[in-house]
């Protein structure tokens, strides 16, 4: 099993360009989730998703947006980017049950918006 | 929403020595409080996490130790190691995880040989 999986794991942007964060899990799992993390911030969710067809906001959802395509990918798009938006994205998924609440990150994706 | 405070925001200790991080939380409701480590360049992994219904949970040389009443929860790390320096992050949910996480800002770990 790959785990959590994340494209690109480096992007450079110009400011007002667009692009989108792929992220794929194979265990199975219902909830996925995006973080931002900024040094001194710790990980701040962005949207989350608890099961397909479902999205949230999280913490600071302002300049994103999400799509769960399916019970596997769940992708994160900035429609214009902003030099705010520097920062490492971290993908995450979790099993929906009473005993197992782990959440398996994927590797990041370092995002530098110029 | 849920406020999760994590201090110190670095602390080096030498090796063999222990080590504390603690975390304060704001919500009375959060009933799940796991802790991840995050060596450098990768991603954060589970060490160990605990529930409400406990006040203490063990794991090797790793503990976690949670007082509801305080609303603070603390890791313990003992006979630290050069391995275990990395940034650890506390965080809080309600329903057991089965909602989303609110983390802690993170602790610098430095291990001195």
């Amino acid at each position: 099993n790959a785990g959590v999986t994340q494209t690109p794991k480096f992007q450079v942007l110009k400011t007002g360009q667009s692009m989108t964060l792929q992220c794929a899990q194979d265990m199975n799992h219902n909830s996925m989730y995006w973080y931002r993390q900024d040094p001194g911030m710790g990980l701040r969710l962005i949207y989350y998703s608890a099961s397909e067809g479902t999205t949230d906001k999280g913490e600071v959802p302002n300049g994103y947006n999400v799509s769960r395509l399916n019970k596997r990918e769940f992708s994160l798009r900035l429609e214009s980017a902003a030099p705010s938006q520097t920062s490492v994205y971290f993908c995450a998924s979790s099993e929906e049950s009473s005993f197992v609440n782990e959440q398996f990150f994927g590797p990041g994706t370092r995002l530098t918006v110029l | 929403g849920e406020n999760v405070e994590q201090h110190p925001s670095t602390l080096s200790v030498q090796e063999g020595d222990s080590a504390v991080i603690k975390c304060t939380y704001s919500d009375s409701a959060s009933n799940y409080f796991p802790w991840y480590k995050q060596e450098l360049g990768k991603r954060p992994q589970l060490i160990i996490d605990i529930r409400s219904n406990v006040g203490e949970k063990k794991d090797q040389r790793i503990a976690v130790t949670l007082n509801k009443t305080a609303k603070h929860f603390s890791l313990h790390i003992t006979e630290t190691q050069p391995e275990d320096s990395a940034v650890y992050f506390c965080a809080a949910s309600i329903n057991f995880g089965n909602e989303k996480l609110t983390f802690g800002t993170g602790t610098r770990l430095t291990i001195i040989p």
